[in-house]
C-alpha cells in the first residue's frame, strides 16, 4: 500500500497568494483528516470528512481558509488568500470509519508563505 | 472540549537510560488512548495504543498503561537507543497532544 499521499512537499508563497494542498488518503479508508502542526500550538485539528462529507470543521481558523473532497480518493485544502502566519506543516490522516481507530498520516507539506 | 496534557521538551537522554513521557486525558468514558512517534520529515505514525482500561500497550520496548483512576497513558522505556530521537506524541481520540522532542545521546 502506496500510504497516504500529499502533494507538494514543500510549498514557497508570498503573502496574498493562493495556496492548494492535495491529499489522496489509502484506499479503503472513508474517513480523512486535515491537521496543521505549528511550534506554538502543536497539532490542531483543522477538518475532518467521513465518506466524503465534512462532519466537523470547527478547527478551520479563518474563511479563507476552505477543504474539499470530492471523491474518496482526493481531498484539497485551499487557503485564500495566503498569510504569513498560515507557515506551517499540514499533515492529512485517514482511516476506516469504526473498528481499529489508529490514523495514518501522510509525509506532510511544508508551507511557508513569504 | 476534549484536551491532552504530556510532559514538555525537548528531553535529552543518554543511551541505554530509563525513559518517562507524562500523558494525561481528560475525556470521560473510556476512549482509545494512543502514543504516535515523527521521526524528522515525516508524518506521525503509530507506536502502540490500548484501547480499555488497564490496558498494556507495547512497541520496539516501549510500554503505556492505560491508567483509568489517574487518567494517564505514560510513555516508558527501560532502556533508550539513539534511534530513538524523535518527537512523540499522546492522543485521545483525535486530539493530540504538543508533542516531547526526545534526543538520544551516544
Amino acid at each position: 500500500d502506496a500510504g497516504v499521499i500529499q502533494s507538494p512537499r514543500h510549498e514557497v508563497t508570498e503573502m496574498g497568494q493562493e495556496v492548494t494542498l492535495r491529499c489522496k488518503p489509502i484506499s479503503g479508508h472513508n474517513s480523512l483528516f486535515w491537521y496543521r502542526q505549528t511550534m506554538m500550538r502543536g497539532l490542531e485539528l483543522l477538518i475532518y470528512f467521513n465518506n466524503n462529507v465534512p462532519i466537523d470543521d470547527s478547527g478551520m481558523p479563518e474563511d479563507r481558509f476552505s477543504a474539499k473532497m470530492p471523491n474518496a480518493s482526493f481531498s484539497t485544502l485551499k487557503i485564500q488568500p495566503s498569510e504569513p502566519r498560515d507557515s506551517a506543516v499540514y499533515f492529512c490522516a485517514s482511516r476506516t470509519t469504526g473498528g481499529d481507530e489508529k490514523l495514518f498520516f501522510g509525509s506532510g507539506t511544508q508551507l511557508s508563505v513569504l | 472540549g476534549d484536551s491532552v496534557t504530556q510532559m514538555e521538551g525537548p528531553v535529552t537522554l543518554s543511551e541505554e537510560a530509563f525513559l518517562t513521557i507524562n500523558c494525561t486525558y481528560t475525556a470521560t468514558g473510556y476512549p482509545s488512548l494512543f502514543w504516535y512517534v515523527q521521526y524528522p520529515g515525516e508524518g506521525l505514525q503509530l507506536l502502540l495504543k490500548a484501547t480499555k482500561a488497564d490496558d498494556k500497550g507495547s512497541n520496539k520496548g516501549f510500554e503505556a498503561t492505560y491508567r483509568k483512576e489517574t487518567t494517564s497513558f505514560h510513555l516508558e522505556k527501560g532502556s533508550v537507543q539513539v534511534s530513538d530521537s524523535a518527537v512523540y506524541f499522546c492522543a485521545e481520540k483525535l486530539t493530540f497532544g504538543t508533542g516531547t522532542r526526545l534526543t538520544i545521546i551516544p
